[in-house]
Order: C-alpha cells, then structure tokens, then sequence
C-alpha cells in the first residue's frame, strides 16, 4: 500500500537554528499538507499545498515557517529559527481529494 | 468554523467487551467526518470516514460509526475489543464538498483494554 514517508523520524536542534522537515507524498496525489501534535495535544492543522502554492495556513504558521514543493516528489517544512516552543510532533500528510488523508508517521522535532 | 469535541480523555475497557467512543462536531456547513487511530509512537491511521451516503460507515479492524445529523454526533463503536485495540482515536470534521480541506481534530480519547 503507498505511503507517505516522513524523514527524519527524530531531530534534536538548538534553539534558534533553521530546521528542515522532509516528506514525499503518495505519488498521484494532489494535495499536501503539515500538521502539528504538540505532547499530549491535539493534532492541529498548519497549511496545506496545492497546485505548487499554499492554498491555506493556519494562525500557526506564522512568517517562521515556509513550505515547498522542490523537485515534484518531496514535500518539506521549513522552520527558520525554532523554539521551544516548536518541540511537537510533526505530521506529512496527501490526498488525492479532501475526502481521505494519508498521514507519515512523523517527525518528532525538540528544541533544547 | 468547525469544531469537535470528543467526550471522553480516556476510555477503559475489558477485553472482548463492546466499546464507543463519542464525537459531537459543530459546524454550519455540511461536513465529512473521520475517525484515526494513532498507535504508540506512531502516526495517524485511518479507521473510517464518512462522506454521504448510508449513515452507518464500517471501517477496519472491525469498527464502525453512525452519522447523526441532527445530534451532531458520529461515535465509534466496536463490539468486541482486543487487546491490540489500545490506542488514542482521533475524530476530525473537514468541511464537505469543496472549500477548506484542512481536518479539524478532536482532543483524543485513549482507549485501554485491559484483559
């Protein structure tokens, strides 16, 4: 069964320092999304991606984060400068419509 | 805006014993429901979803859930557990049709089956 792959599984960063979240989404598919799960928390929706642009972001994403599309297969989320604050788990996820998502198995960011 | 709110932080439960999870939604626009499961230490899968249609929506691993619009409700429900049942479920609305795709997740209700 396709997959979305989230890479890396853990990343250990310093306060300040620009962090880079990979992803590469189910292959036909067409929307692309980041969302956040912060210890104990509910999961909570940060943008989504469609046709190379964002097509909507959360109060969340703020003017630190960016996303981009590279090379037609990965997917990443950019954090300029972290913060403690940015310690959660963070989800990829893809669909070919907005009716069903396939989620990574995230990347566990902490900022020490 | 939608919101959801998932009744119950944690549910235990027996072995091979019935179980529902409740999930009430509020939204002004028609919605489509889903209910994730997220094992230990790993991401979201998903269990069931409901887009239109039959209001009783069956899904993996043996749960299901019923679609009630005007209680606002969809709860999941399993008649008999197993052990490997324990988890935290996640409901989330999106809004129907076209428009936001973004999900809207509930709290979380963790889920322990005890033997």
């Amino acid at each position: 069964e396709p997959e979305v792959t989230q890479t890396p599984s853990h990343q250990v960063t310093q306060m300040g320092q620009e962090v880079i979240l990979r992803c590469v989404p189910i292959s036909n598919h067409l929307y692309f999304y980041w969302y956040r799960q912060i210890l104990g928390q509910k999961v909570e929706f940060l943008v989504s991606f469609y046709n190379n642009e964002i097509s909507e972001k959360s109060e969340i994403f703020d003017d630190q984060f960016s996303v981009e599309r590279p090379d037609g297969s990965n997917f990443t989320l950019k954090i300029r400068s972290t913060k403690l604050e940015d310690s959660a788990m963070y989800f990829c996820a893809s669909s070919v419509t907005g009716d069903g998502y396939t989620f990574g198995s995230g990347t566990r960011l902490t900022v020490v | 805006a939608q919101s959801v709110t998932q009744l119950d932080s944690q549910v235990p439960v027996f072995e091979e014993a019935p179980v529902e999870l409740r999930c009430n939604y509020s939204s002004s626009v028609s919605v489509y429901l889903f209910w994730y499961v997220q094992y230990p230490n790993q991401g979201l899968q998903l269990l069931l979803k409901y887009l239109s249609g039959s209001t009783l929506v069956k899904g993996i691993n043996g749960f299901e859930a019923e679609f009630n619009k005007s209680q606002t409700s969809f709860h999941l429900r399993k008649p008999s557990v197993h052990i490997s049942d324990t988890a935290e479920y996640f409901c989330a609305v999106t809004r129907g049709y076209t428009g936001r795709r973004a999900l809207t997740f509930g709290s979380g209700t963790r889920l322990q089956v005890q033997p």
